[in-house]
């Protein structure tokens, strides 16, 4: 079964700072994956996403993650992190092949933003 | 066009009441899903539905009844609820299921 670990579940960044937030996860092939935010009270929206190819996904709002597939991760990154951008973020994996499964979900990295 | 819309926006309703969530896509997406997210807390699915049936439910209490009237729309009908079913209800569709998912604003519901 497939499954998502963010192991950070609070992160602290100073404004302009750089950030990057982990997400491994376990699956036995080539998996869907995805990073998502949420503002408080609000939907998840989708930032980026890998399905093949280059392992540098671009995203929106200034992000990038970068699936590596001996380390099973795929970390998001940002390199100047705005006040804007204090959310909860979320992974997920998912396989298009593995008839009706869908999403599997992290557990969520809250980051907040100081001046 | 990404959008997936739902209605109503906030929902206040008692114990004995009779209310109903609806969520709508025009994106062409045969999955649908229901979660519920409780605060600081990550989303729950409820219930997906791949081509208008019923694929998955996780056990969710008959308390809470899902609809798929046509491939556009969902809705989830809400008898005899209680005060800890008060959430942030989360709709969402995907072209397939496993594909990436589309999110509502969510409807926030109390229970009194």
């Amino acid at each position: 079964a497939q499954s998502v670990t963010q192991p950070d579940i609070h992160i602290t960044v100073s404004e302009g700072a750089s950030l990057e937030l982990r997400c491994n996860y376990s699956y036995g092939a080539t998996p869907y994956l995805f990073w998502y935010v949420q503002s408080p009270g609000q939907g998840l929206q989708l930032l980026l996403k890998y399905f093949s190819g280059d392992t540098l996904v671009q995203g929106i709002k200034g992000f990038e993650a970068e699936f590596k597939r001996s380390q099973s991760s795929f970390n998001l990154r940002k390199p100047s992190v705005h006040w804007s951008d204090a959310a909860e973020y979320f992974c997920a994996v998912g396989d298009e092949n593995s008839g009706n499964t869908p999403l599997v979900f992290g557990k969520g990295t809250r980051l907040s933003v100081i001046a | 066009d990404t959008e997936v819309t739902q209605t109503p926006k906030h929902l206040v309703m008692g114990m004995t009441n009779k209310k109903s969530l609806k969520c709508e896509q025009h994106m062409g997406h045969r999955a649908m899903y229901w979660y519920k997210q409780k605060a600081k807390k990550p989303p729950e699915l409820m219930f997906v539905y791949s081509y208008e049936k019923l694929s998955i439910n996780e056990s969710v209490p008959s308390r809470f009844s899902p609809e798929c009237p046509n491939s556009s729309l969902l809705n989830l009908h809400l008898h005899a609820l209680q005060p800890e079913d008060s959430a942030l209800y989360l709709c969402a569709s995907s072209f397939r299921t496993g594909r990436e998912q589309y999110f509502g604003p969510g409807t926030r519901l109390t229970v009194t």
